[in-house]
């Protein structure tokens, strides 16, 4: 699987849109980027995934570059609750199974009043 | 969304003595678990495949006769950590694609282990 970086840790204020980076420069075409976040002594959470399109949920936005040589997951209003550690992963996907995953270090997000 | 649970999820145990984890997946068939570990301030390892019926496949470096996992039922997986030593402290956590949702997987609460 391809390796990812991101930032060790970021800040956001409460209420305002939390863009977290990755980058994933050695991708394979058929290598999908998924972000999950884990808060503090739980289990990881799942929280999107995209190929090359754009991907909303209720829970954020998925900004793949176009040569999908890095991405951006937004969280468009931050809350206290959303401090956690978030993960952006790529592996092969696209079918129902899904295969294991192997996690980086992750971004320590800290939402501040 | 799917459910998976782990039992206990927390343990406290004597050097030497062995602990078995459960994780079930509560509304879903789960053919394929995930077991990873993670100390504090680390990321999440991944341990070993659990497979529904099979033998389960373990990443490098783990040894397989320490954490034992069976995989009896389509709803339970279990690690079992023998023979515990104060290095096995950690946080295990089992993960399971649902089959519902493409391509997702869901995780366990997490046990939280402490040999002392």
């Amino acid at each position: 699987d391809a390796k990812t970086t991101q930032p060790t840790s970021m800040d956001c204020a409460e209420g305002r849109a939390a863009n977290l980076p990755c980058n994933h420069s050695t991708i394979s075409g058929n290598e999908y980027v998924y972000w999950y976040r884990q808060i503090h002594s739980q289990g990881p959470q799942y929280i999107i995934h995209g190929l090359k399109n754009n991907e909303t949920n209720e829970m954020a936005s998925l900004i793949i570059t176009e040569d999908r040589k890095s991405s951006t997951l937004i969280l468009p209003h931050a809350t206290l609750r959303d401090t956690a550690v978030y993960y952006c992963i790529v592996r092969v996907g696209g079918g129902n199974q899904g295969g294991k995953l192997i996690f980086g270090q992750g971004t320590e997000l800290s939402v501040k009043p | 969304g799917a459910v998976v649970s782990q039992h206990p999820s927390w343990v406290i145990c004597k050097s030497g003595t062995s602990v078995k984890i459960e994780c079930r997946s509560l509304d879903f068939q789960a053919t394929t678990m995930f077991w990873y570990r993670q100390f504090p301030k680390q990321s999440l390892m991944l341990m070993a495949t659990s497979n529904e019926g099979s033998k389960a496949t373990y990443e490098q470096g783990v040894e397989k006769d320490k954490f034992l996992i069976n995989h009896a039922s389509l709803t339970l997986s279990t690690l079992t950590v023998t023979s515990a030593h104060p290095e096995d402290s950690s946080f295990y956590i089992c993960s399971s694609p649902s089959g519902r949702v493409t391509d997702t997987q869901y995780f366990g609460p997490g046990t939280r282990l402490t040999v002392l």
